[in-house]
């Protein structure tokens, strides 16, 4: 247990469904951070969230749209997806963004777009 | 861009020490060498960071190069819990952005 928890742990949706990811970190951490990883693709930054405030979206579509509503929860909405957009879907926190800050990471949810 | 380089894929005995190495050639004097581990089916965990110096945790060794363009990751006895892909990655000090920034990494087996 790393004290940062995901749910669902898998969904599969149809590419008119929404839904939302949800991430949640014990920890007490300021800084919170949503990973995509594809298969055979490296993990790759999405969005970083600190002091519950959006300091990065990686050229992100908009059908990924994030929300940080305090600093222990943050969601993924999902809206119109493609085929391409299945992967497994990490989240992180840190203490701060500061350089050197280890970050904790979820289980992920394994989504499937079909 | 990871910043890198690293075998894509390794093998080893279970109870033997392991060795995972890694190339930055360009790194910078403000960079730290993290490792980091992601066993299958999980997020990836912390394993170990250091500047210069050797580094020892309950976990495993990090041996740093004298001119610090390669590291070795040293697993002093491999368990077959071992078996994951371990990322090394190069963090900027000198910024104030705290973002890891994942390549490949290294696919280690462990045989029993």
């Amino acid at each position: 247990e790393t004290g940062v928890t995901q749910t669902p742990r898998h969904l599969v949706m149809g590419m008119t469904n929404k839904k939302s990811l949800k991430c949640e970190q014990h920890l007490g951490h300021n800084a919170m951070y949503w990973y995509k990883q594809s298969a055979k693709k490296p993990l790759e930054l999405m969005f970083v969230y600190s002091l519950e405030e959006r300091v990065e979206n990686n050229s992100v579509p908009s059908r990924f749209s994030p929300e940080c509503p305090n600093s222990s929860h943050l969601f993924l909405h999902l809206h119109t997806l493609q085929p391409e957009d299945s992967a497994l879907y990490l989240c992180a926190s840190s203490q701060d963004r500061r350089a050197g800050e280890t970050q904790y990471f979820g289980p992920g949810t394994r989504l499937l777009v079909l | 861009d990871a910043k890198t380089t690293q075998p894509n894929s390794m093998e080893s005995n279970e109870e033997e020490p392991v060795h995972l190495p890694c190339n930055h050639s360009t790194i910078s004097g403000t960079d730290y060498i993290h490792w980091y581990r992601q066993l299958p089916s999980q997020g990836p965990e912390y394993v170990i960071h250091g500047l210069t110096s050797n580094v020892n945790n309950r976990m495993a060794s990090l041996a740093i190069a004298e001119d610090r363009k390669s590291s070795t990751l040293i697993l002093h006895r491999a368990t077959l819990r071992d078996a994951a892909v371990y990322y090394c990655i190069r963090r900027n000090y000198g910024g104030s952005q705290g973002n890891l920034i994942f390549g490949k990494g290294t696919k280690l087996s462990v045989k029993p």
